[in-house]
């Protein structure tokens, strides 16, 4: 099975700033036959379901604010929130959908 | 608009069976898979497989085999997931999603979710 490890658990960010949250696959996500990576994103707010943000790794879902940025190829991937909004506190969480199914542990925003 | 209606809470004792629902509408049922994933409380998401609404063939993730099945309706639209022999770490939130495609898609509609009380 692949193991999708995030980091950090948590942080504690002020409206305005630039956030990065790190996920990493214990095999590569990237297809040869497309030069895809299997990767996604999801924002879960309190109360809420999960919602897709980013898939291929860097693709947004349609209607999600272009703040919300998808980086990296093979095992190592990125998404960066820029200038961090109130409305975006939840907790994220990366999935591979490279062999089957598995999310990260996710990883909690606060406000400072 | 598409969504995924969930059916509401359920308490229940341990060894009892649940079922729960998952209606879709603002779509054709039948061309995207429905996945279940399980929220423990306070916990992450685990994925616990899927259901092919097409050919009806479910398959289960590893820790979801044995006591859990999902099946169909199609007719109304409505996947279902049944846990049989409730233990009590099955006390979570269950949550249906919709694929985005057939084939290896991540899952871009989800239901509100079924919170699942075990006591006795």
């Amino acid at each position: 099975d692949i193991v999708m490890t995030q980091s950090p658990s948590s942080l504690a960010v002020s409206t305005g700033e630039t956030v990065t949250i790190n996920c990493k696959s214990s095999q590569s996500l990237l297809y040869s036959g497309n030069q895809k990576n299997y990767l996604a994103w999801y924002q879960q707010k309190p109360g809420q379901s999960p919602e897709l943000l980013i898939y291929w790794a860097s693709t947004r879902q349609s209607g999600v604010p272009d703040r919300f940025i998808g980086s990296g190829s093979g095992t190592d991937f990125t998404l960066t929130i820029s200038s961090v909004q109130a409305e975006d506190l939840a907790i994220y969480y990366c999935q591979q959908y490279y062999d089957s199914y598995t999310f990260g542990a996710g990883t909690k925003l606060d406000l400072k | 608009q598409i969504q995924l209606v969930q059916s509401g809470p359920e308490l229940k004792k341990p060894g009892e069976s649940v079922k729960i629902s998952c209606k879709a509408s603002g779509y054709t049922f039948t061309n995207y898979g429905i996945f279940w994933v399980k929220q423990a409380p306070g916990q992450g998401l685990q994925y616990m497989g899927w259901i092919n609404t097409e050919t009806v063939k479910p398959t289960y993730a590893d820790d979801f085999k044995g006591r859990f099945v999902f099946f169909l309706e199609t007719s109304a639209s409505t996947a279902y997931l049944q846990i049989n022999n409730l233990k009590n770490e099955d006390m979570a939130t269950y949550l249906c999603a919709k694929g985005k495609r057939y084939g290896d898609y991540p899952f871009d509609y989800w239901g509100q979710g079924v919170m699942v009380t075990v006591s006795s």
